[in-house]
Formats: structure tokens, C-alpha cells, sequence
């Protein structure tokens, strides 16, 4: 049973323009959630996080869009570069207690110049 | 500081032998964790240890693989005998645990990647 899915196995985005990715999931104890990035023969390194406290954490060019009620999550890459182009993974945990993180399958993301 | 160290980085090995796989988390970080990651599942968690000790295993997919944290220093993911559906990439990584996860999300290692033929 995966709690955490990312239906997209891929996707392709024009330099410049906004990048999308979803994240569904169903455990509803989950109360934090993060993206991480990860490059080829590379470890997954963290990108942004939000708690369930709110429903937008923005860094930069990176937006995270929380929906609890329909248990999805978003990633918003504006605007998108070439070195975005990874693999993006969704995860979720609680704050409290358990610590371990559970994590998509990924997306793998290729910005085209 | 040099971040979670793998080795190898890559193993490939015949169906039947023995695979170990080993970790050496940041200094410092008290939680450790095995991951896998696979085309249809991403990134499964295989086990954990706070503090050395195991504290959840329920991802470990069968009594053939075992994991060991002798101390805060090392870890070990063994595979006896390996089988060709093993083969994947198999990350480490650690954090400070505080008793709440923040932001401090995990530093992960490069990964083994395992090929069992």
C-alpha cells in the first residue's frame, strides 16, 4: 500500500515556464511534508517543507500548495531552468513521534531549453 | 564535514552470495536510515535506528536482509542470499533527531547501486 503516490512518472516543461508536480496521499496522521530533489548517482537532498498548519510555503522560485482536505499536495517551480531538470520526490511524516519519512515513487523532471 | 558515506557505490554480485553494504552517518546525527529506491515503489524505507538501536524494521522485505549498528559511526545492510529482484540503489541517510522532525530533514548518502545477476 503506497501512502504517498506520484501518479506523473515524468514530466517536460519549456525553460521559463511553471512546473507542476503532484503528490496524493492517505494516511491522514500525516501533518508534514517536504519535496526532495535528486540528480543522477546523487542522494536526495531537500527542497522546501510545509506543515499542516498551512496550506503555502514559498522559497524562491519553489511554492509548495498544501490541500488537506483532498490529502494533495503541489510543487511550483517558477520559472523553471535546466538545472531543475531531476528527479523529485513527495514525502510525508508526522511532526511528533515517528520521525521516519515516507516518500513517493518521483517524478523526474526535464526542463527543455 | 564529508556528509553520509557509502560504500561501494556500486556492487554487482551472482544470485546466491552474500552482499553488505555499509554506512557511516554525519557526526553527530543520532537516527539513521535505510532506504531503497526502485522504479515502482521510489524510495522505501527498509529500517531505522535512533541511537543504535533499531527502532522499526518493518520495511525489511524478508528475513534475508538484516541491518546492524554496532555504533554511532557505522552501519551495516546485509543480504544473504542475494536474489536478482534485490537489485536497486540503496541509500543511507542520518539525521539529529530532536523529537520533532521541523525542517531538519535528512542528509542522504550517494547510494549503492546493487546488481544481483
Amino acid at each position: 500500500d503506497q501512502q504517498v503516490k506520484q501518479n506523473s512518472p515524468s514530466l517536460s516543461v519549456q525553460e521559463g515556464r511553471i512546473s507542476i508536480l503532484n503528490c496524493d496521499y492517505t494516511n491522514s496522521m500525516f501533518d508534514y511534508f517536504l519535496w526532495y530533489k535528486k540528480y543522477p548517482a546523487e542522494g536526495p537532498t531537500f527542497l522546501i517543507s510545509i506543515s499542516s498548519i498551512k496550506d503555502k510555503n514559498e522559497d524562491g522560485r519553489f511554492t509548495v500548495f498544501l490541500n488537506k482536505s483532498a490529502k494533495h499536495l503541489s510543487l511550483h517551480i517558477v520559472p523553471s531552468q535546466p538545472g531543475d531538470s531531476a528527479v523529485y520526490f513527495c514525502a510525508a511524516s508526522r511532526i511528533q513521534g515517528a520521525q521516519k519519512l515516507v516518500f513517493g515513487q518521483g517524478t523526474r523532471l526535464t526542463i527543455n531549453p | 564535514d564529508a556528509g553520509v558515506i557509502q560504500s561501494p557505490r556500486h556492487e554487482v554480485t551472482e544470485m546466491g552470495q552474500e552482499v553488505t553494504l555499509r554506512c557511516k552517518p554525519i557526526s553527530g546525527h543520532n537516527s539513521l536510515f535505510w532506504y531503497r529506491q526502485t522504479m515502482m515503489r521510489g524510495l522505501e524505507l527498509l529500517i531505522y535506528f535512533n541511537n543504535n538501536v533499531p527502532i522499526d524494521d518493518s520495511g525489511m522485505p524478508e528475513d534475508r536482509f538484516s541491518a546492524k549498528m554496532p555504533n554511532a559511526s557505522f552501519s551495516t545492510l546485509k543480504i544473504q542470499p542475494s536474489e536478482p529482484r534485490d537489485s536497486a540503489v540503496y541509500f543511507c541517510a542520518s539525521r539529529f533527531a530532536t523529537g520533532t522532525l521541523g525542517h531538519y530533514g535528512y542528509t542522504f548518502g550517494s547510494g549503492t547501486r546493487l546488481t544481483v545477476v
